[in-house]
């Protein structure tokens, strides 16, 4: 079973400049988070998709950052514009289905590594 | 507040020794709690979670409701078992999903 996909894998840009990130979870899987990693720090859930529906998105810095997630499959994640403070690494995963209580386990994929210059 | 909390940055010990990687939490209502584990150059991975009452890879974990903790241990630690640990919290009936900031445990030769 193939596991979920993330490119790239690295991305150096400008503050101010925009940037886009593509997650690929595994086949059959209705939910996707978006994390962020912050260096030191643990993963921080920025946006849960069911299917193609937001479930929750408070912590998503609606003012520079949008996901989409067309067709309940691929997402993708943008920052625009982005600063100093988004370098991180951003996580996608991937599960079964939401059960309230999140007990389905979270396959996650390699990441993205950010860093804004 | 909900939050979760790991003392500890960096735990080393010898190998066979006992491990204890400490895991504190915050929350209002019914919490799940959980531990991910990434080895070197590989994925966040799910080690276990409180509900199953499992162990993994030698490693259990107990759910102190009065303590507020979940501490993952294992007897005899293996130099495989290096790695970063999160614990993480899900609240019942929440898609809130909190993790920890980590520990890093280097089991020595």
């Amino acid at each position: 079973e193939a596991g979920v996909a993330q490119s790239p894998r690295y991305k150096i840009i400008e503050k101010r400049q925009s940037v886009a990130f593509w997650c690929n979870p595994i086949s059959g899987h209705a939910t996707l988070y978006w994390y962020q990693q912050i260096l030191g720090q643990g993963p921080k859930l920025l946006i849960q998709f069911q299917n193609n529906g937001v479930v929750d998105d408070s912590q998503l810095p609606k003012d520079r950052f949008s996901a989409e997630r067309l067709k309940g499959v691929d997402s993708t994640l943008k920052i625009q514009p982005a600063k100093l403070e988004d370098s991180a690494v951003y996580l996608c995963a991937s599960s079964l289905r939401l059960l309230a209580g999140n007990e389905e386990t979270q396959y996650f994929g390699p990441g993205t590594r950010l860093l804004v210059l | 507040a909900q939050r979760v909390t790991q003392p500890e940055k960096l735990l080393s010990v010898f190998k066979g020794a006992p491990v204890e990687l400490k895991c504190n939490y915050s929350y209002s209502g019914s919490p799940e709690l959980f531990w991910y584990v990434q080895y070197s150059r590989q994925r966040l991975q799910l080690l276990l979670r409180h509900i199953s009452r499992e162990s993994i890879k030698g490693f259990t974990a107990d759910l102190n409701k009065g303590e507020t903790s979940f501490h993952l241990k294992k007897p005899f630690a293996q130099e495989e078992d290096s790695a970063m640990y999160y614990c993480a919290l899900s609240g019942r009936g929440t898609y809130k999903y909190i993790f920890g900031t980590g520990t890093r445990l280097k089991v020595l030769a």
